[in-house]
């Protein structure tokens, strides 16, 4: 029964590789987002999509490309992996904003990405 | 611009020592506030939020507008408080949530 889960969990690859990390929730919620973690614990929002349409882009290189095929899926596919890509990546997702629940923010449990 | 400071990226107490976590925030409006944690190797998840105004796990977190702050408070830390704390104040964008750069809390025995 877990609410947000991504997969795979770990995973090595060489560079200039292409990967993709898959999301799904079954909390029902509007709003789904990739973050990214890297080596320091910072933590940036990269893609933000509400029911199926892209609303935040940040400064993320265009070899990032999220794809919601629908509102409880929210994939990350990288293209040319580079080793400065090497980070943990979070899947997310929140009720619409404005509901009672002050828009919490519900996590999975992040994919170890290692780029050699 | 929005934007949050958590100006300790390390913060070490012994155990039963109290411990205040510190958010600062810049904001246009009214935020939300919320605090989320990271136990090792663990996802981030929610510790509490200022509307709600409770106590988690000995946790509370006052927001004083006065000084836009929203400082995490526990007053006897314990050995298994040590993680990673995020302070996210949310502004009226539906979707977005700023992340502050963290605090990582150790409690030492």
């Amino acid at each position: 029964d877990t609410a947000v889960s991504q997969t795979p969990k770990y995973l090595v690859t060489q560079m200039g590789n292409d990967k993709s990390i898959k999301c799904e929730q079954n909390l029902g919620h509007d709003t789904m987002y990739w973050y990214k973690q890297d080596s320091k614990k910072f933590l940036k929002i990269m893609f933000s999509y509400n029911n199926k349409e892209l609303i935040i882009n940040e400064t993320v290189p265009n070899r990032f490309s999220p794809k919601s095929p629908d509102k409880a899926h929210l994939n990350l596919h990288i293209n040319s992996l580079e080793l400065g890509d090497s980070a943990v990546y979070f899947c997310a997702s929140s009720p619409r904003g404005g509901t009672p629940s002050g828009n919490t923010i519900y996590f999975g449990e992040g994919s170890w990405l290692t780029v050699v | 611009a929005q934007r949050v400071t958590q100006p300790e990226k390390l913060l070490s107490v012994f155990k039963g020592a109290p411990v205040e976590l510190k958010c600062n925030y810049s904001y246009s409006g009214s935020p939300e506030l919320f605090w989320y944690v990271q136990y090792s190797r663990q996802r981030l998840q929610l510790l509490l939020r200022h509307i709600s105004r409770e106590s988690i796990k000995g946790f509370t977190a006052d927001l004083n507008k006065g000084e836009t702050s929203f400082h995490l408070k526990k007053p006897f830390a314990q050995e298994e408080d040590s993680a990673m704390y995020y302070c996210a104040p949310e502004g009226t964008n539906a979707g977005k949530s700023t992340f502050g750069d963290g605090t990582t809390l150790t409690v030492k025995p």
